[in-house]
């Protein structure tokens, strides 16, 4: 039962546009949701986090979406660039608390086309 | 220091071997993390401590060992392992009041 989805199992976009990830839950209690890229032969790497409290989180060149009612996060990146290819996976917690567990969706593998 | 280092990188070991993966962090971290990735899969929860103490096992058969000697550290004993073991597994830290995980490079395990 996966409880953290992500669709797209690979994305492939132009170098200076915008790339849109995305992450569906169906656990309504999942209260905070993390982006995270990971390179091979690496650790996943946080990107970015919102709370359930709050609808956009903005980083720079990176943004998180959250539609609580459909269960729907995103993940913008804008401008693209190639150092963006990587694998991205988002998570889900069920509190801020960090010794509770970190659900991750099954990645997407984000390739940018120079 | 924001690093969490992971020995060793790569380990290759019988299924009667004993062997040991460690994880350090300096962060003044106090929850710590194993978690286990297959390829093509998202990681998987094994084990945290918080505060030292084992909070969440989550039924990890027990040819796996956790150990927290203090709060930098962190061991993952191996022992009579078998091949579908065979996998990166990766060690977080975190502030145990919350926010996100570090993770360590991994550490990849072949079981033969």
């Amino acid at each position: 039962d996966q409880q953290v989805k992500q669709n797209s199992p690979s994305l492939s976009v132009q170098e200076g546009r915008i790339s849109i990830l995305n992450c569906d839950y169906t656990n309504s209690m999942f209260d905070y949701f993390l982006w995270y890229k990971k390179y091979p032969a690496e650790g996943p790497t946080f990107l970015i986090s919102i709370s359930s409290i709050k609808d956009k989180n903005e980083d720079g060149r990176f943004t998180v979406f959250l539609n609580k009612s459909a269960k729907h996060l995103s993940l913008h990146i804008v401008p693209s660039q190639p150092g963006d290819s990587a694998v991205y996976f988002c998570a889900a917690s069920l509190n801020n608390f960090g010794n509770e567990k970190l659900t991750f969706g099954t990645g997407t593998r984000l390739t940018i086309i120079p | 220091d924001t690093e969490v280092t992971q020995t060793p990188k790569h380990l290759v070991m019988g299924m009667t071997n004993k062997k040991s993966l460690k994880c350090e962090q300096h962060m003044g971290h106090r929850a710590m993390y194993w978690y286990k990735q297959k390829a093509k899969k998202p990681p998987e929860l094994m084990f945290v401590y918080s505060y030292e103490k084992l909070s969440i096992n989550e039924s990890v058969p027990s040819r796996f060992s956790p150990e927290c000697p203090n709060s930098s550290l962190l061991n993952l004993h191996l022992h009579a392992l078998q091949p579908e073991d065979s996998a990166l597994y990766l060690c977080a830290s975190s502030h145990p009041w919350g926010g996100e995980l570090f993770f360590g490079e991994g550490s990849r395990l072949t079981v033969l």
